[in-house]
């Protein structure tokens, strides 16, 4: 079954940066319909999209985080990764990385489909 | 960006209640909206896609329905294991964005 699999520091200064990796079992990443993705959560209120990679190594990010973020992707391992630069205490959250199911057509469509549990990461000095 | 509303932002419901959580976009998306339950503690769970097509595993009594702007979620015969945060989100356009959610608590 598919799995997702979030991993990295817990606690991250202000002013440095948080790295998170995804591990992705029971399925390719090179399946050419799934985007991966992160999307986080502060405390108490909605998830906010970060990014999604496709396996070739090419990205959307939010433009609210661009200057910020990276996202790579690495087939080899089946994971990925989020590097955020630059943290703030605003950027406290459950970091969820997700699956991003696409259907083609007209227009493409996305859905998160699979979920990690998420992993809480607080900025703090 | 794409802005989402949800309403009611809470609502109190009893069992086998037939509950509907409204979304309205702005501007419009066509049908790319999905609805999304999470419990305390938990990641999110995809009900809905394509504003209307149910997800693999997800119980008959979830519905979705909508287009352009306007969207609703439907529980008909909520069920105890129900009582959680909706959310919906678009990816029509990026950046993709959730709605500030609605909570289905227990009369």
């Amino acid at each position: 079954q598919v799995q997702l699999q979030e991993s990295g520091p817990g606690l991250v200064k202000p002013s440095e940066t948080l790295s998170l990796t995804c591990a992705v079992s029971g399925v390719s990443m090179t399946n050419n319909i799934y985007y991966w993705g992160w999307i986080r959560q502060p405390p108490g209120k909605e998830p906010e999209w970060i990014g999604t990679v496709f396996y070739n190594g090419s990205t959307h990010y939010a433009p609210s985080l661009k200057s910020r973020v990276t996202i790579s992707a690495d087939t080899s391992k089946s994971q990925f990764s989020l590097r955020l630069t630059s943290v703030t205490t605003a950027d406290t959250a459950v970091y969820y990385c997700a699956r991003a199911h696409t259907i083609f057509g007209v227009a493409i469509r996305y859905y998160f489909d699979y979920w990690g549990q998420g992993t809480l990461v607080t900025v703090s000095s | 960006d794409i802005q989402m509303t949800q309403s009611p932002s809470s609502l109190s419901a009893s069992v086998g209640d037939r509950v509907t959580i409204t979304c309205r976009a702005s501007p419009k998306i066509s049908n790319f909206l999905n609805w999304y339950q999470q419990k305390p503690g938990k990641a999110p769970k995809l009900l809905i896609y394509a504003a209307s097509s149910l997800n693999n595993g997800v119980p008959s009594r979830f519905s979705g329905a909508g287009s352009r702007t306007d969207f609703t979620l439907t529980i008909s015969g909520l069920q105890p294991e129900d009582f959680a945060t909706y959310y919906c989100q678009q990816t029509y356009s990026i950046p993709w964005t959730f709605g500030p959610g609605t909570k289905v608590e227990i009369k």
